[in-house]
């Protein structure tokens, strides 16, 4: 059965630091998607970054850089420069693969990350 | 930009009540979700539509159903409203195609008293 774990209930980082929120994940579909919102206290889900099984590059987008390693079945969200806007919970979530690709995703628990001044 | 936009922030309703939650999505998506949010627990996928009056359960349906008659709207109905369905209801929309990212609403914070 497909599962995504996020071990860090909570994390600190100080401000213009970089953090690393980990992911794991578990999977026999060869094809699969991994995503990453950012959930802040006003509770909108926030779409971040994408990384596909197949991607041979590790995806980024602006501060946020997904170090993704398929061996290890690890997916982590880094951010760089940590800013006090980025306080919020995090997911990482995994695509439902193979013929069915209906687009549903499985969610992690979530981690939340506050950054201190 | 993608709008999700769901009826209510803040709802408080009776147990026994029927409950109407609705969200619509102005992108012309295939796939429509509602989750619920609980401390602890991730986001929960209660069921989901991809296509017009198609519907398939995730995996909490029970005490919940869901409506879509038309491609913009999806509507989830708890049909009797118990307090264990006191929680965050969360709408997403979506391509069908999988590498799309879902999109989410604003949220709907249910009290049931």
């Amino acid at each position: 059965a497909q599962k995504i774990t996020q071990t860090q209930p909570g994390m600190f980082v100080q401000e213009k630091e970089a953090v690393t929120l980990d992911c794991t994940y578990d999977t026999s579909d060869p094809s699969y998607g991994l995503f990453w919102y950012k959930q802040p206290s006003s509770g909108e889900m926030i779409f971040l970054i994408y990384q596909g099984s197949y991607d041979q590059q590790n995806a980024t987008e602006g501060r946020y850089s997904l170090n993704f390693q398929k061996a290890r079945k690890s997916a982590n969200l880094v951010i760089s420069a940590s800013q006090l806007g980025d306080s919020a919970m995090y997911f990482c979530a995994m695509r439902e693969g193979g013929s069915s690709n209906t687009g549903k995703l499985i969610f992690g628990q979530g981690t939340t990350l506050q950054v201190k001044p | 930009d993608v709008k999700v936009t769901q009826s209510s922030r803040y709802l408080v309703k009776r147990t026994g009540e029927k409950v109407f939650l609705e969200c619509v999505q102005d992108m012309d998506h295939e796939n429509m979700f509602w989750y619920r949010q609980d401390p602890g627990l991730g986001l929960r996928l209660i069921y989901f539509s991809y296509d017009v009056k198609m519907k398939e359960k995730g995996d909490i349906p029970e005490g919940y159903s869901v409506s879509r008659e038309k491609k913009e709207r999806f509507s989830l109905i708890l049909e009797s409203a118990s307090t264990n369905q006191t929680s965050m209801y969360l709408c997403a929309s979506s391509f069908r195609e999988g590498n799309q990212p879902q999109h989410f609403g604003d949220g709907t914070r249910l009290s049931i008293l």
